[in-house]
């Protein structure tokens, strides 16, 4: 069982450029949700969505943009990345609304320099 | 912002000893998780209880809840070195939920063989 795939597993990128971390999870989850973690912060959410076709914004979500083209799959894009946004980042998702537990992805470590 | 808040930050014990995490939160919640990392990976859940529930056992863990006082504690039971970890509360709002878990910074727990 594949549950929740986060793609890439690494990445360094320059001040400015752009990228898209890919979550896909084959649970058949209505709700996913895209966090980052940085030292001694926990985690943070970013932006989440309910459902196919819908996004919405989390704690921080400046700098950041989603979609949710397809079910299965929600994408997470930094327009042009700034070494603030050095984190690891997790991809969930879950089934309802909040009532049972979510599932993660194993992170993407990335680094902006 | 931070819902949840671990207490101790860091907790260091004997293999076999028995380890015990606070949570503090600060809004109504519908219900609150405990998740484990260990280290460079992803979340995963533990256990959940309901904002109508005191107690809740699974395994070797212990989970009290006390609405009253808005803060919940974990306890391992006889503690193995596979248990060393950062253990995470999080919590989901009376609200339902979609927005997402809101998380504490985490407890990091060391079992010393």
């Amino acid at each position: 069982n594949a549950g929740v795939t986060q793609t890439p597993k690494f990445r360094v990128l320059k001040t400015g450029q752009s990228m898209t971390l890919l979550c896909a999870q084959d649970m058949n989850h209505e709700y996913m949700y895209w966090y980052r973690q940085d030292p001694g912060m926990g985690l943070r959410l970013i932006h989440y969505s309910v459902g196919e076709g819908t996004t919405a914004k989390g704690e921080v979500p400046d700098g950041y943009n989603v979609s949710r083209l397809k079910k299965q799959n929600f994408l997470l894009g930094l327009e042009s990345a700034a070494p603030s946004q050095t984190s690891v980042y997790f991809c969930a998702s879950s089934p309802f609304r909040g009532k049972t537990e979510a599932f993660f992805g194993q992170g993407t470590r990335l680094t902006v320099v | 912002s931070q819902q949840g808040e671990e207490d101790p930050q860091a907790l260091s014990i004997q293999e076999g000893e028995n380890a015990t995490m606070n949570c503090s939160y600060k809004t109504s919640i519908n219900n609150l998780q405990w998740y484990r990392q260990n280290s460079g990976r992803g979340l995963v859940h533990l256990i959940l209880i309901r904002s109508n529930e005191r107690e809740k056992h699974s395994g070797r863990l212990r989970v009290t809840l006390d609405t009253s006082k808005k803060s919940s504690s974990l306890l391992i039971t006889a503690s193995r070195a596979a248990d060393t970890a950062s253990y995470f509360c999080a919590t989901v709002n009376s609200g339902g939920g979609a927005d997402g878990l809101t998380f504490g910074k985490g407890t990091h727990l060391i079992i010393q063989p």
